[in-house]
């Protein structure tokens, strides 16, 4: 199994739609999670943190089950400008002086007109 | 604030050639990274720097070098480039002064190597 996993998509919707990824991981001593966006040829760059009570942005809400393992990422009222890879980020065990950050392949979400 | 700065944008090399790629941040952070990202891999996290004069290896340092020569810079090497090497190289850098960590990412390097 993969450390972390996510759902590849891509996911389709219309403008003003709500959407939902799930990401799993598979070491139950994961220390803090994260989403980061990656626009096409670009650099990701952070979306949010996820904290254990969950945590809202906007249209963004992040929430986190450790029970089973996983972490989800709900948007609301879709704008084209959402369409982007969505990266699950992991912090895990230690790595020499760092925890080791370990990231998912991402899922692509397509807003469309 | 330029953020964190990569050069050059993209590159192309031949088997056996060398090249440093160049990263520098203006955000006073302490920690510096590089990654590499290909097709249903993942970022992976070649080598960082913990702070000025400190650099560890990560996931996949085989074929690198790096160097952190001041707490703006971290340069990457490849000494003898291979086509398996052919990939986007992101910089990144975080303050460690915060609890999430949030990683800063430049612009990043597409080289491929023939």
């Amino acid at each position: 199994r993969k450390e972390v996993e996510q759902d590849p998509g891509p996911f389709n919707v219309p403008e003003g739609a709500t959407v939902a990824f799930n990401c799993t991981y598979s070491n139950s001593a994961s220390q803090s999670f994260f989403w980061y966006r990656q626009d096409c040829r670009k650099e990701p760059k952070l979306l949010m943190s996820v904290y254990s009570s969950g945590n809202e942005d906007g249209r963004f809400t992040a929430q986190l089950n450790r029970a089973s393992q996983y972490i989800s990422l709900l948007i609301r009222d879709s704008k084209l400008s959402d369409s982007a890879t969505y990266l699950c980020v992991v912090k895990g065990e230690w790595a020499g002086n760092n925890r080791k950050l370990i990231w998912g392949l991402g899922t692509s979400l397509a807003v469309n007109p | 604030n330029a953020g964190v700065t990569q050069t050059p944008k993209f590159q192309v090399l031949k088997t056996g050639q060398s090249m440093t790629l160049q990263c520098a941040q203006d955000m006073n952070h302490n920690s510096m990274y590089w990654y590499r990202q290909d097709p249903g891999m993942g970022l992976r996290l070649i080598y960082y720097s913990a702070s000025e004069g400190t650099t560890d290896k990560g996931e996949v340092p085989n074929g690198y070098n790096v160097s952190r020569l001041n707490k703006r810079e971290f340069s990457l090497r490849l000494e003898s480039a291979a086509p398996s090497q052919t990939s986007v190289y992101f910089c990144a850098s975080n303050p460690r002064d915060r609890y999430d960590h949030e990683q800063f990412f430049g612009p990043g390097t597409r080289l491929t190597v023939l």
